[in-house]
């Protein structure tokens, strides 16, 4: 199956700095990647949907200026933290979309856990 | 909008016993349905796809349902291993370029 790995695997920073999770496609190429948070035996939550070439599309109730989203190439999205304050911890998903004829199925990469203290 | 329920958050079973997770929705039905596996502090990993014209599809020890008019998919897995333990994901998958709905998960224990 298709591999999406994400980097770095675990973060802590100190409060008030920025983070940059990478997200890419390993063996192929994905034009819409999506970035998910779960919390502690929760289910995902998605953020943000990922167009490489034009903006991300947020969900409702998440900040855009806050988790800056850049699609640049087919393989690579990545996730910035702007300014990240204790209840930005949390655990950050991928996904990369890919399209079979009429169904797609979403490969994940293997999360970021992010703690700022 | 689309509610996605998971029978329950957590379930636990004897090991060589089959194992069975709902997943039941609510308004639109789905032109698909998907079933992941997450372990703790890792990415859900996709394990079966099934389409709203299919009945029942079949993986090594895994089988998954669905029936549109009951608006369910059940996921079973036979002869239940320890290794087996893990939160199962149901996702529904719409045409076009809507993200995939995902519930809650359900917890699997398959005790020794």
């Amino acid at each position: 199956g298709a591999v999406v790995s994400q980097h770095p695997s675990r973060v802590i920073c100190k409060s008030g700095t920025s983070v940059k999770i990478e997200c890419r496609s390993l063996d192929f190429q994905a034009t819409t990647m999506f970035w998910y948070r779960q919390f502690p035996k929760k289910s995902l939550m998605l953020m943000a949907t990922s167009n490489e070439g034009s903006k991300a599309t947020y969900e409702q109730g998440v900040e855009k200026d806050k988790f800056l989203i850049n699609h640049a190439s087919l393989t690579l999205s990545t996730l910035t933290v702007t300014s990240a304050h204790p209840e930005d911890s949390s655990f950050y998903i991928c996904s990369a979309r890919v399209f079979a004829g009429s169904t797609d199925t979403q490969y994940f990469g293997p999360g970021t856990r992010l703690t700022v203290l | 909008s689309q509610k996605i329920e998971q029978n329950s958050e957590a379930l636990n079973i004897q090991e060589g016993k089959t194992a069975t997770l709902t997943c039941n929705y609510t308004n639109y039905s789905p032109a698909y349905l998907q079933w992941y596996r997450q372990d703790p502090g890792r990415g859900p990993v996709f394990l079966l796809l099934i389409r709203e014209n299919e009945k029942e599809k079949r993986k090594e020890r895994l089988k998954v349902t669905f029936d549109t008019t009951l608006k369910q998919s059940l996921f079973h897995i036979t002869a239940s291993q320890p290794a087996d333990s893990a939160t199962y994901l149901c996702a529904l998958g719409y045409s076009g370029n809507t993200p995939l709905v995902f519930g809650k998960g359900t917890r699997l224990s398959v005790i020794a």
